[in-house]
């Protein structure tokens, strides 16, 4: 199975951007970069993902490196709703016919007001 | 919106009890997961189809059986609960299993076996 490795845990004040790592050393050239995030009491939710380019949309962005080796996902201004688990998740083939997703420990951000 | 529904969010049960936890989409999709979270185990895999009767184990299948006789449907059952099955189970849908496919996940079911 591709793994991911993240920091168990970061910080960051309100308002100022946010970059959160995760290190992909074994990504094959077919594995997209999913990132999730899973509110206090809630279920997942998708986030980004990303193939080679970088991407963006109206939650976030996400840089890859040329490698894709690592990928960073960028909050551009942190909020107090964006304290949550966030996930770094490559997608691999289950021989069903279909893609799974292998979740890992996350990272944990807090937001400090 | 997706919206996946799971059937309680809180249950207590017995040990040995049968136990049925039931998730819902109402998107369509082909795929549907679910998952265990546990505290410092991250989510993990116990089932998941693809296909209406079509089923496959995850990483952790021991204990479990699972169910879908309709698309939009998908029921995870304990056949005789022990008190390492008390947990926090997540339902997932996805619409085709391919590597580009979101999840959408139900807001979970906390699980204690007494």
């Amino acid at each position: 199975d591709a793994k991911t490795t993240q920091p168990n845990s970061m910080e960051s004040n309100e308002e100022e951007p946010v970059h959160l790592p995760c290190n992909h050393s074994t990504i094959s050239g077919t594995d997209y970069i999913h990132w999730y995030r899973q509110l206090p009491s809630q279920g997942p939710e998708y986030v980004i993902h990303g193939l080679t380019s970088n991407v963006n949309n109206r939650m976030a962005s996400l840089a890859i490196a040329e490698d894709r080796k690592s990928s960073t996902l960028i909050l551009h201004r942190a909020t107090l709703r964006d304290a949550a688990v966030y996930y770094c998740i490559l997608s691999a083939y289950s021989g069903a016919g279909s893609y799974q997703l292998t979740f890992g420990k996350g990272t944990k951000l807090s937001v400090i007001p | 919106d997706v919206k996946v529904t799971q059937s309680s969010r809180y249950l207590v049960k017995r040990t040995g009890e049968k136990v049925f936890l039931e998730c819902v989409q109402d998107m369509d999709h082909e795929n549907m997961f679910w998952y265990r979270q546990d505290p410092g185990l991250g989510l993990r895999l116990i089932y998941f189809s693809y296909d209406v009767k079509m089923k496959e184990k995850g990483d952790i299948p021991e204990g479990y059986s699972v169910s879908r006789e309709k698309k939009e449907r998908f029921s995870l059952i304990l056949e005789s609960a022990s008190t390492n099955q008390t947990s926090m189970y997540l339902c997932a849908s996805s619409l085709q299993g391919a590597s580009t496919d979101t999840q959408y996940f139900g807001p979970g079911t906390r699980l204690t076996v007494l």
